[in-house]
């Protein structure tokens, strides 16, 4: 079975540019995840989804970032305009259903902003 | 909330030493725990698992046991490799929703 597929795998930007990652999920999962990793930390929540429906997004920032899952497949979270404490790993995941839930992620986007 | 305390690193041992990374965790009821790990330039990747309190999660040699009375899921492998090399985490799932909670991470490094 495929895995989560993430892109771009790296992305350098200058502040106050915009940038946009995206997610394709394990097929036939319906929980999404997006996290931010800052480096020496563990992964912190943005936004959960439940197929393309909004269950948690209490710790986005959402005057700079968005995200939406139209058609409850792949995913986008952008940053607009993006500043230097941005500069983190961004990790998508999805929920494996069964027994014990449990996540797989993605390989993840490194940003850098400069 | 919920959530999960992990001993700091970064942890060097020699090949062949004993592991211990401790993790404890605050939640109500009964959480799912496990340990993740995050290899160089890449994701999380799911290490082991545990549901209830006594289970035992288990792979690759690295094992953690539910304990519920000391609110602790400590990573233990009798004998580390060089291949082991890589940052840990622990995690809790809520049993009332689907919330991943994650402790930051604690670095391994083994050496030859």
């Amino acid at each position: 079975e495929a895995g989560v597929a993430q892109s771009p795998r790296y992305k350098i930007i200058e502040k106050r540019q915009s940038v946009a990652f995206w997610c394709n999920p394990i097929s036939g999962h319906a929980t999404l995840y997006w996290y931010q990793q800052i480096l020496g930390q563990g992964p912190k929540l943005l936004i959960q989804f439940q197929n393309n429906g909004v269950v948690d997004d209490s710790q986005l920032p959402k005057d700079r970032f968005s995200a939406e899952r139209l058609k409850g497949v792949d995913s986008t979270l952008k940053i607009q305009p993006a500043k230097l404490e941005d500069s983190a790993v961004y990790l998508c995941a999805s929920r494996v259903p069964g027994q014990v839930n449990y996540l797989a992620f993605g390989s993840g986007t490194r940003l850098t902003v400069v | 909330g919920d959530s999960v305390t992990q001993m700091e690193g970064p942890v060097t041992l020699s090949e062949e030493a004993f592991l211990t990374i401790n993790c404890t965790y605050t939640a109500t009821g009964y959480p799912s725990l496990f340990w993740y790990v995050q290899y160089p330039g890449e994701g999380l990747q799911l290490l082991l698992k545990a549901t209830k309190a006594d289970d035992k999660g288990s792979n690759k040699g690295f094992e953690a046991t539910y304990r519920k009375e000391t609110t602790s899921f400590h990573l233990e492998k009798g004998s580390v490799q060089v291949s082991d090399s890589a940052v840990y985490f622990c995690a809790a799932k809520s049993n009332t929703g689907n919330q991943f909670y994650f402790g930051t991470g604690t670095s391994l490094t083994v050496i030859p």
